[in-house]
């Protein structure tokens, strides 16, 4: 069965400064693999999404992340982090092997700027 | 475009009443549906998913059940609500074809006192 890891639950970055989110996945073929973003109260916000083909990910407001098979990772970035990016992220991969259309999420990552 | 409406937004039960929560998708057709929820400081877990009206399946035996008597209508019930059931519940729906992102409601903020 596939699974996702994101190793740090709660991170710490200052405004301005580049910001990386792993995420490690399982999975017994090629992955679809996505990045959301939740403020609080809210629902989840699709950053990105990586099907197939160019490994590096443009998403949504500023992020990108790299497929990288030998390593099975998906990790998010951006450059230089705005207040706003306070948030929880979730790195999720599917479809699930037993069932069309089902995801598996990871537990999320916390991120915290500070000015 | 596509739409996803999820309400309440909020909801304050005593134990051991019923629960509704409906959600409804517009903009698309025959859509796979779910329902997550979310546990304080926890990551999302699925409760139910559908890939067709009345069908339905169940990922975690629990006092919740689901129905989607109409393609775009989803909705989460229980016949007693017990203080295990609070936390944040959200909807999703994504195209049929497996390998679509799945799009997220609002959510429902759901308090058993």
């Amino acid at each position: 069965a596939q699974s996702v890891t994101q190793p740090d639950i709660h991170i710490t970055v200052s405004e301005g400064a580049s910001l990386e989110l792993r995420c490690n996945y399982s999975y017994g073929a090629t992955p679809y693999l996505f990045w959301y973003v939740q403020s609080p109260g809210q629902g989840l916000q699709l950053l990105l999404k990586y099907f197939s083909g160019d490994t590096l990910v443009q998403g949504i407001k500023g992020f990108e992340a790299e497929f990288k098979r030998s390593q099975s990772s998906f990790n998010l970035r951006k450059p230089s982090v705005h207040w706003s990016d306070a948030a929880e992220y979730f790195c999720a991969v599917g479809p699930s092997t037993d069932s069309w259309g089902k995801f598996q999420f990871g537990a999320g990552t916390q991120v915290v700027v500070t000015p | 475009s596509q739409t996803i409406h999820q309400w309440p937004a909020t909801l304050v039960q005593p134990v051991g009443s019923p629960l509704s929560l409906e959600c409804t998708v517009e903009g698309t057709s025959n859509p796979n549906l779910y329902w997550y929820r979310q546990a304080a400081g926890r990551g999302l877990q699925l409760l139910f998913y559908s890939v067709g009206i009345g069908q339905i399946s169940s990922e975690v035996p629990q006092n919740l059940s689901a129905s989607r008597p109409q393609d775009r209508q989803f909705i989460l019930s229980s016949k007693k609500l017990l203080l295990s059931d609070s936390g944040f519940y959200l909807c999703a729906w994504s195209y049929g074809s497996g390998n679509q992102p799945q799009h997220f409601g609002d959510g429902t903020r759901l308090s058993i006192l």
